[in-house]
This record gives C-alpha cells, sequence and structure tokens, in this order.
C-alpha cells in the first residue's frame, strides 16, 4: 500500500486533456513538500517528467503541468499523442516516514 | 552530459548479499545526495535510502534499515548498495539516482536487475 495514491489507469482519446490525481495526507503533500512526476516507459528507467510541483525540467513540453491542493497533486496532460501512452508516478517526501515516497503508478492508455 | 551508469545484473540465491555499483560523470559527485529505488517485476518504485556523497552519512529507508548499507568512494565517484539476506521479494531492477531540483530526482541510472532464486 503507497503512502501516496493514484488511480491505475487513466485513459484518452488523442487530443484530449488527462489528468492524474495523486492523493496524500498531513505528513507529506499536505504537510507543504514538494510534488515530483515521473514517466516510466516498459523496460527502462524512470525520467523526471515535473518538478516542484509544477515545474519542467528542459525539454519537457508544455503539454505536462502540474498542480497542488491540500494534500492532493495533479499532473495534466494535454494533446494526448499515442506515445504519451506509459506508466506515471507522483512522488514526494513524508515527514513521518522521514523517507522519501511515491505513489502507486497510473498507467495512461491512449485509445 | 550528467550520466549515472549501473553495474550488470546479478542472480543471487537467497540468504546472500548483492552489492550494486554507480558511477556517476557530468557532474561534481560530492555536491548532489544520491538515492536507491527499486521495482519488483509489475510493480511500483520504492525508495531504498539516500547517501550523502561528500560526507558519507546515510538514511535507510524503515523496511530495509539492518538489511542495507550504502557506500561511496569520491575516488571513482561511485556509490554503491549492499543488500544483505536476499530473499525472492528481492528480486526487483535497482536504480540508482541523483538528488537535483528541490528535492526530484532528476537523473537515473540505467537500473539493475537483481534475481533471487534458489
Amino acid at each position: 500500500q503507497s503512502v501516496l495514491t493514484q488511480p491505475p489507469s487513466v485513459s484518452g482519446a488523442p487530443g484530449q486533456r488527462v489528468t492524474i490525481s495523486c492523493t496524500g495526507g498531513n505528513s507529506n503533500i499536505g504537510a507543504g513538500f514538494d510534488v515530483h512526476w515521473y514517466r516510466q516507459f516498459p523496460g527502462t528507467a524512470p525520467k523526471l517528467l515535473v518538478y516542484g510541483t509544477n515545474k519542467r525540467p528542459s525539454g519537457v513540453p508544455d503539454r505536462f503541468s502540474g498542480s497542488k491542493s491540500g494534500t492532493s497533486a495533479s499532473l495534466a496532460i494535454t494533446g494526448l499523442q499515442a506515445e504519451d501512452e506509459a506508466d506515471y508516478y507522483c512522488q514526494s517526501h513524508d515527514s513521518s516516514l522521514r523517507a522519501w515516497v511515491f505513489g502507486g503508478g497510473t498507467k495512461l492508455i491512449v485509445l | 552530459q550528467v550520466q549515472l551508469v549501473q553495474s550488470g545484473a546479478e542472480v543471487k540465491k537467497p540468504g546472500a548479499s548483492v552489492t550494486v555499483s554507480c558511477e556517476a560523470s557530468g557532474y561534481t559527485f560530492t555536491r548532489y545526495y544520491m538515492h536507491w529505488v527499486r521495482q519488483a517485476p509489475g510493480q511500483g518504485l520504492e525508495w531504498m535510502g539516500i547517501i550523502d556523497p561528500s560526507g558519507g552519512s546515510t538514511n535507510y529507508a524503515q523496511k530495509f534499515q539492518g538489511r542495507v548499507t550504502m557506500t561511496r568512494d569520491t575516488s571513482t565517484s561511485t556509490v554503491y548498495m549492499e543488500l544483505s539476506s536476499l530473499r525472492s521479494e528481492d528480486t526487483a531492477v535497482y536504480y540508482c539516482a541523483k538528488d537535483g531540483w528541490q528535492g526530484a530526482f532528476d537523473v537515473w541510472g540505467q537500473g539493475t536487475l537483481v534475481t533471487v532464486s534458489s
């Protein structure tokens, strides 16, 4: 059971907008710790997609955006493309566990 | 460019230990913490611990306390993760990941598959 809760899967058609939620608690997201998002293709290492809740590393298109409210965060993907089909993970820090924590991951399916 | 290169796949018997290495290049090794994360087959990401390459201090996830040891060699810009008393549930891909902007893991190694089987 992950400390951060994500939906197992989300889906959308090409061109559409999808969001992936990440629900935590008062010792992690709700405590003000940054939320980061990673994308992982099968058989490869995760790659940083969004950091500090809503910032993008160089090279990540602005179709990807992050937000946070209370004890939850979200990743939004607009203009969905076939190549966006992958697993997405949120991550934060937890002060009670004194550990970095991940969500269970969400499989994005492009219809 | 910033790169983390890990050692190759390992097959170990239950009860044995394994050491995975992660060689960093393209940045000042001692300036950024390094994390270890593992991923069991078909499962999500699990944080194992962190090491400060500068002073060598560590912080391990409670789950791995007593079984994991993270060390570093500043002369070769390499960090090591040793996991002992291996069991079948430790079969996973192990990643090193550099701590970057605002605590995000900005660069990852390619991963090392550790298989525990009798």
